[in-house]
C-alpha cells in the first residue's frame, strides 16, 4: 500500500492549488481517502475525507475548511484531489493524504500515510 | 465538537523504560480512539486503534486502554526509535478531532 502527494508549492493569499493524492497497491475505490495538514511546528489537524461509492463518495469537511476546499476523486486513476481555493496564509501547511477505514460510529481512523506535500501561501 | 486532550506535553524518559501517555476526550467517545506516532520529518504512523488493537506490524510492546473518555497509550522498554511525537485522534463523530500531542523525548 502506498499513497503519495503531489501539487504543494507557494502560493499567494486569495488564489487557488489543486493537491493529487495517488494510491497503489489497494483497490483505491474500495476506500475512503482523507486529508490532514500541519503548519510548521504544530500538531495534526483534519482537513476532510471523501467516502468510497458504497458511500455514495459523499464528503465532510472541517469547518475551517469548508466553503473553501472541495475533495473529489478519480477511482479510474486511483486520485483524490483537494481543490483549495481562497487560500489564507493560515492554510499555510504539510498536507497529508491518507487511506481511511471507517469505524463503528462511521467516522474514520487513517491507517497508510503518504508523505505529504508542502503548501505555502504567502504574497 | 469533541477536544483531544493530551498529557503530558513532554514526556523525558530514559531508555528501557516505560511511558505512558493519556487523552481524554471532551465526551465519550466509546473506543473510537486511535493513536498514531510521528518522528521528525516523517508521515504519522497508526499505532492503535480500536483503543487497543495494534495496527499491521507494531510491536506488542506498544499498547492501547481505556474506553469512553479516558485513554491511555503505554511504551514499554523505550527505545531511540521510539522516541517520538504521539497523538491520539477520535473517530466517534463529526469533526474527526486529534489532541495536541505528546513529545516523548531522551532523559
Amino acid at each position: 500500500v502506498q499513497v503519495v502527494e503531489s501539487g504543494g508549492g507557494l502560493v499567494q493569499p486569495g488564489r487557488s492549488l489543486r493537491l493529487s493524492c495517488t494510491g497503489s497497491g489497494f483497490i483505491f475505490g474500495d476506500y475512503a481517502m482523507n486529508w490532514v495538514r500541519q503548519a510548521p511546528g504544530r500538531g495534526l489537524e483534519w482537513v476532510g475525507l471523501i467516502r468510497n461509492k458504497n458511500y455514495g463518495e459523499t464528503t465532510q469537511y472541517d469547518a475551517s475548511v469548508k466553503g473553501r476546499f472541495t475533495i473529489s476523486r478519480d477511482n479510474s486513476k486511483s486520485i483524490a484531489y483537494l481543490q483549495m481555493n481562497s487560500l489564507e496564509t493560515e492554510d499555510t501547511a504539510i498536507y497529508y493524504c491518507a487511506r481511511a477505514i471507517v469505524g463503528s460510529a462511521q467516522a474514520y481512523y487513517f491507517d497508510y500515510w503518504g508523505q505529504g506535500t508542502l503548501v505555502t501561501v504567502s504574497s | 465538537e469533541i477536544v483531544m486532550t493530551q498529557s503530558p506535553a513532554t514526556l523525558s524518559v530514559s531508555p528501557g523504560e516505560r511511558a505512558t501517555l493519556s487523552c481524554r476526550a471532551s465526551q465519550s467517545i466509546s473506543s473510537d480512539l486511535a493513536w498514531y506516532q510521528q518522528k521528525p520529518g516523517q508521515a504519522p504512523r497508526l499505532l492503535i486503534y480500536g483503543a487497543s488493537t495494534r495496527a499491521t506490524g507494531i510491536p506488542a510492546k506498544f499498547s492501547g486502554s481505556g474506553s469512553g473518555a479516558e485513554f491511555t497509550l503505554t511504551i514499554s522498554s523505550l527505545q531511540s526509535e521510539d522516541f517520538a511525537v504521539y497523538y491520539c485522534q477520535h473517530y466517534n463523530n463529526w469533526p474527526l478531532t486529534f489532541g495536541g500531542g505528546t513529545k516523548v523525548e531522551i532523559k
